[in-house]
């Protein structure tokens, strides 16, 4: 089975340049996730979606960030325009709602430097 | 609020060393806690969890066991290899809700 999928793997963009990651989740996984991973830290949400609708999307700076998760499946975030400081790993996550407990499975990630 | 604090790194030790890497939290209720492991160029993948207290989560030779009373999750590993060189995240689930939080992540290097 194939986990989730991410591309580009890697970004270099001059800032102020908008950019945009694609996220693939896992078949049948309903949950999909967007994390930052700054260098040295761990990965922090940015927004959570629940089929169609993001249900948590308080930590997604909305000034510059938006993501967008047409017909519940694969999902974009992009960045407009992307500061120096957007410079991290950007992490998608999927898992399929359970009972009691739901694991998320995460993609390898997309690296963006900004120059 | 919630919050995981884990050992700082790196962490450096000889193949067949033991292995501790201590994780606290802080957290309202019951949460989950997890182990996450990421190896070089790889994406994150679960290592063990534990859901109430008092449980102990294991895989590939590895063991954490949930202490509420200590708020902390452990991880051990009796003889480390080559192998397990990577980056290893503590984190919780809080019992409200779908996100999970991380610590800072510790990096381990055995040599061998």
């Amino acid at each position: 089975e194939a986990g989730v999928v991410q591309s580009p793997r890697y970004k270099i963009i001059e800032k102020k340049q908008p950019v945009a990651f694609w996220c693939n989740p896992i078949s049948g996984h309903n949950t999909l996730y967007w994390y930052l991973q700054n260098l040295g830290q761990g990965p922090e949400l940015l927004i959570r979606y629940e089929n169609e609708e993001a249900v948590d999307d308080s930590q997604l700076p909305k000034d510059r960030f938006s993501a967008e998760r047409l017909k519940g499946v694969d999902s974009t975030l992009k960045i407009q325009p992307a500061e120096l400081g957007d410079s991290a790993v950007y992490l998608c996550a999927s898992s399929l709602v359970e009972a009691d407990y739901n694991e998320q499975f995460f993609g390898p990630g997309t690296r963006l430097t900004v120059l | 609020g919630n919050s995981v604090t884990q050992m700082e790194g790196p962490v450096t030790l000889s193949e067949e060393a033991f292995l501790t890497i201590n994780c606290t939290y802080t957290a309202t209720g019951y949460p989950s806690l997890f182990w996450y492991v990421q190896y070089p160029g790889e994406g994150l993948q679960l290592l063990l969890k534990a859901t109430k207290a008092d449980d102990k989560g294991s895989n590939k030779g590895f063991e954490a066991t949930y202490r509420k009373e200590t708020t902390s999750f452990h991880l051990e590993k009796g003889s480390v290899q080559v192998s397990d060189s990577a980056v290893y995240f503590c984190a919780l689930m809080p019992s409200s809700a779908s996100k999970i939080i991380f610590g800072s992540g510790t990096r381990l290097s055995i040599r061998p």
